[in-house]
């Protein structure tokens, strides 16, 4: 299966704690985005990295929030001292060059207690 | 503030039935995707569409990009209860990359 992965699918942590997220862009790709699905919201764009390079990040909160597309392995979204709020489906979606077409992974659902 | 407008944002019909699902915006946008989700899943890519005026079919599904590029819309001919899901369009502007979502549309065809 060489479409975008992410895991966990299913992350619960309590308020405090740090969740980790991460993604395998389908093969080829160097174009990451990461977006935010809140319960009764559209999707909403968080960051748009290349390999080693954070192109966009104005859609993610300034503080808690960060993330990583390093040269091996997969990018990673950390949110540290989680809060309820940051509950939500977070999706990683991966593009090559000379396309606007995304492809989704299956999301990771966070659970803050 | 929404930058795409979708509706209706909840339908339900009857297998065999036609429906026409509405992506509008005072936005140009470059490009426009549609895709289609299931509860506990990502949105599965249906279709991008470039050109305006751009006219294209998938099996039952029909989609077109209006003539300014600021619209969008998505036909299903004879629904069936495996067409139930939820329908997002999400457009690229002239000046970004990133995906902007309208809120959706909720179908479900009963049989």
């Amino acid at each position: 299966n060489a479409g975008v992965m992410q895991n966990p699918r299913h992350l619960v942590r309590r308020r405090g704690q740090e969740a980790r997220l991460r993604c395998s862009p389908m093969k080829g790709h160097s174009h990451v985005y990461w977006y935010r699905q809140l319960p009764e919201e559209g999707l909403k764009f968080m960051v748009y990295l290349q390999k080693e390079n954070i192109i966009d990040e104005s859609g993610m909160p300034k503080e808690r929030f960060s993330a990583e597309f390093p040269k091996e392995g997969p990018s990673i979204l950390r949110i540290q001292q989680v809060v309820r709020g940051d509950s939500a489906a977070y999706f990683c979606a991966s593009n090559g060059q000379l396309t606007d077409t995304q492809y989704f992974g299956p999301g990771t659902r966070l659970t803050v207690l | 503030t929404q930058l795409l407008e979708q509706s209706p944002q909840f339908l339900s019909i009857q297998e065999g039935e036609n429906l026409t699902v509405y992506c509008n915006s005072s936005s140009v946008f470059s490009s426009l995707q549609w895709y289609r989700q299931e509860p506990g899943e990502g949105p599965v890519l249906l279709v991008t569409v470039v050109t305006g005026g751009e006219v294209k079919k998938l099996k039952r599904l029909t989609f077109q990009f209006g003539d300014a590029r600021k619209d969008s819309s998505l036909h299903i001919t004879a629904a069936q209860p495996g067409d139930t899901g939820l329908y997002l369009c999400a457009g690229i502007t002239n000046s970004g990359y990133a995906l902007n979502f309208g809120k959706g549309t909720s179908l479900l065809v009963t049989p």
